[in-house]
Formats: structure tokens, C-alpha cells, sequence
């Protein structure tokens, strides 16, 4: 069974410094990942996702993610970071199986933004 | 192009009533996701389904809980008899028809059920 690990469950961060959210994923070969925000009382916005190809991903909001197979990782990163980014970020993998289509998601990085 | 409905935003209901939750996919999406958050917890997969077919309904209690997508019309989730420990958020995410490559779900702004 695949399972994703948060290992960060809050972080603090002074806005303008730069941000890296880990996640680890655990399945025998390679599925599609995903990094979503949650902001309080709000629905989950994709930020990027990973299927295959080039290991560093663009998204949205200046943040990108690298694929590392080596390390079973997918961190988020951005290399400064707004008082309008604190929100729950989630780390998502899904294996691609017709039929089986279920995200299994970590349980979240609470992200603080000090001035 | 309006993202994925979800109605109600917040509902209350007391234990042993019954709770209805619709979701409404993006248009063009024939799949339909249903997802549950705890408090403090991340979300957890409940059913999928397509038009007028459960698909996989592995993460479903097997007890009071019940899902459709019918022909026409929203998904509906619901929970019959409610009881405390299912207040929670109950997120819907749709996704287009399967072609490997695209495989992205994309999630409504939930339901967050309290019950009495």
C-alpha cells in the first residue's frame, strides 16, 4: 500500500526567506505526486504535480518541486516567501492503475509566516 | 469555466438525522472523488465514481454511509444517522475522463459538517 509522510507537522519562516516543505512517499515503483494548499476554512488549490519527465516542476505562486527517486522524496521549495503563503500544505501521491484512482495524502505542513 | 460545487458550505445537524451532501464536478469531469477531513488530520479517500457507477468505495464506513452520481445531476454523499464522530470536512474532487498523463483531481471548497 502507498502512504506519503509529512515529516514537518509546523513551520515557521520569516517572510522573504526561503521555504522547503519535505515529503516522502512510499511505493514500490513511481506514482504521480502532487502538492496542494489549504488555506483556513478553504478547499485545496493544486500548486503542481509531478507525472513523469523533467524531476523539477514548475507551479504556481513561485514554488517548484524536485523528484528525487533515489530518496523516495518530492519536497516543495520557493526561495521567498509571502506573509499570503501561510496556509496547510499537503503532499499527495496516486498510482496510476485504471480503477484505482484514490490520492493518499500526508497529514500536512502548517506553514507560519513571521514579519 | 466554474470549478467544483459544493453545497452545502457548512451543515449542522443532530445525532440520528441525516446529512446530504452535493457536489457538483467541473464541467467536462465524469469521475467524482469524495474525501473526509478530520480535525487536524489531512484528508482521507472515501469512494469514487462515475456516472451511475461506484467505482471504488474502499474508504466508505460500511454503515450509514452512502454515495451516488446519477445521470443527471450532482453527487451526493450521505450519512444516515448521524453521530458526532462524523463531523469533519467532506471534501468532493472531480477529474476528467482517464488518459494516462492526466491524472489530476481538482478539489471543491468542502462541506463542513457539525453534528449536535
Amino acid at each position: 500500500a502507498q502512504s506519503v509522510t509529512q515529516p514537518d507537522i509546523h513551520i515557521t519562516v520569516s517572510e522573504g526567506a526561503s521555504l522547503e516543505l519535505r515529503c516522502n512517499y512510499s511505493y514500490g515503483a513511481t506514482p504521480y505526486l502532487f502538492w496542494y494548499v489549504q488555506s483556513p476554512g478553504q478547499g485545496l488549490q493544486l500548486l503542481l504535480k509531478y507525472f513523469s519527465g523533467d524531476t523539477l516542476v514548475q507551479g504556481i505562486k513561485g514554488f517548484e518541486a524536485e523528484f528525487k527517486r533515489s530518496q523516495s522524496s518530492f519536497n516543495l521549495r520557493k526561495p521567498s516567501v509571502h506573509w499570503s503563503d501561510a496556509a496547510e500544505y499537503f503532499c499527495a501521491s496516486l498510482i496510476s492503475n485504471f480503477g484505482n484512482e484514490k490520492l493518499t495524502f500526508g497529514t500536512g505542513t502548517r506553514l507560519t509566516i513571521i514579519p | 469555466n466554474a470549478g467544483v460545487m459544493q453545497n452545502p458550505r457548512h451543515l449542522v445537524r443532530r445525532r440520528g438525522q441525516e446529512a446530504r451532501l452535493r457536489c457538483s464536478p467541473m464541467k467536462g469531469h465524469s469521475h467524482v472523488y469524495w474525501y473526509r477531513q478530520l480535525p487536524e488530520e489531512g484528508l482521507k479517500f472515501m469512494v469514487y465514481l462515475q456516472k451511475e457507477n461506484i467505482i471504488d468505495e474502499s474508504g466508505m464506513p460500511k454503515e450509514r454511509f452512502s454515495a451516488e452520481f446519477p445521470k443527471e445531476g450532482p453527487s451526493i454523499l450521505r450519512i444516515q444517522q448521524v453521530v458526532r464522530g462524523d463531523s469533519a470536512a467532506y471534501f468532493c474532487a472531480s477529474s476528467p475522463p482517464r488518459r494516462q498523463g492526466e491524472d489530476t483531481q481538482y478539489f471543491g471548497p468542502g462541506t463542513r459538517l457539525t453534528v449536535l
